[in-house]
């Protein structure tokens, strides 16, 4: 099993530029989450799907955000425009049918908007 | 207030030592508890799940307190290897996990 497969690993852009990040979750697992992690916030929950559908997207900062699933093998996370405070480093995780079963995180997507 | 809080550390302590970190959650209806590990430059790693009856894994055990609203986790017999970021976990509204921001523990020989 190869896993959550997150691209890319690292991301430098500047300001105002679109940022596209790509999430591959586990084969059969219906759960979908993007959290975004900061040495000051910490682990932050933006959006997570249930088969495909987004369920809760409270941790979306603001409008520039926007996530998509258009289908059980691939979601996207886009930032227009990004902006310095974006840096981050976006980590997607998936989950089988049960909320009380494990996250599998991917390796995440270190961002970085100068 | 946060939802889950718990000391950032770090904690340094000697291999072999026993250690525990804390952890309180504010949201009384959270069902599901759980640790995770993070290493430096990488993605979280569930260690355990937590039951109300509390529960061990090799020289991990995990405590849930309900009425206090807090979880435990307690390392015996400290190895190099358990130096990492310990996140601890509980569900929130809508089924999803809320993380705390998690406690350092740095072994040294």
């Amino acid at each position: 099993d190869a896993g959550v497969i997150q691209s890319p690993r690292h991301e430098v852009t500047e300001m105002g530029q679109e940022v596209t990040l790509r999430c591959k979750p586990i084969s059969g697992h219906d759960y979908l989450f993007w959290y975004r992690q900061t040495m000051m916030r910490g682990l932050e929950l933006l959006i997570y799907f249930n088969n495909n559908v987004p369920i809760d997207d409270s941790g979306m900062p603001e409008d520039r955000f926007s996530a998509k699933m258009p289908n059980a093998s691939f979601s996207t996370l886009k930032i227009q425009p990004s902006e310095p405070r974006d840096s981050a480093v976006y980590f997607c995780a998936s989950s089988p049918d049960r909320l009380n079963e494990k996250l599998f995180f991917g390796s995440g997507t270190q961002l970085s908007v100068l | 207030r946060k939802e889950v809080e718990q000391d950032p550390g770090p904690f340094n302590v000697p291999e072999g030592a026993t250690v525990a970190f804390n952890c309180t959650y504010s949201n009384s209806a959270s069902q599901s508890f759980f640790w995770y590990r993070q290493d430096c430059r990488k993605e979280p790693k569930l260690l355990m799940s937590v039951y109300s009856s509390g529960n061990e894994d090799g020289r991990f055990t995990a405590q849930l307190n309900r009425a206090s609203q807090y979880i435990s986790l307690l390392i015996r017999d400290s190895k190099l290897s358990d130096s990492a970021t310990y996140l601890c976990v509980t569900s929130g509204g809508y089924n999803k996990l809320i993380f705390g921001a998690g406690t350092r523990l740095a072994v040294h020989p």
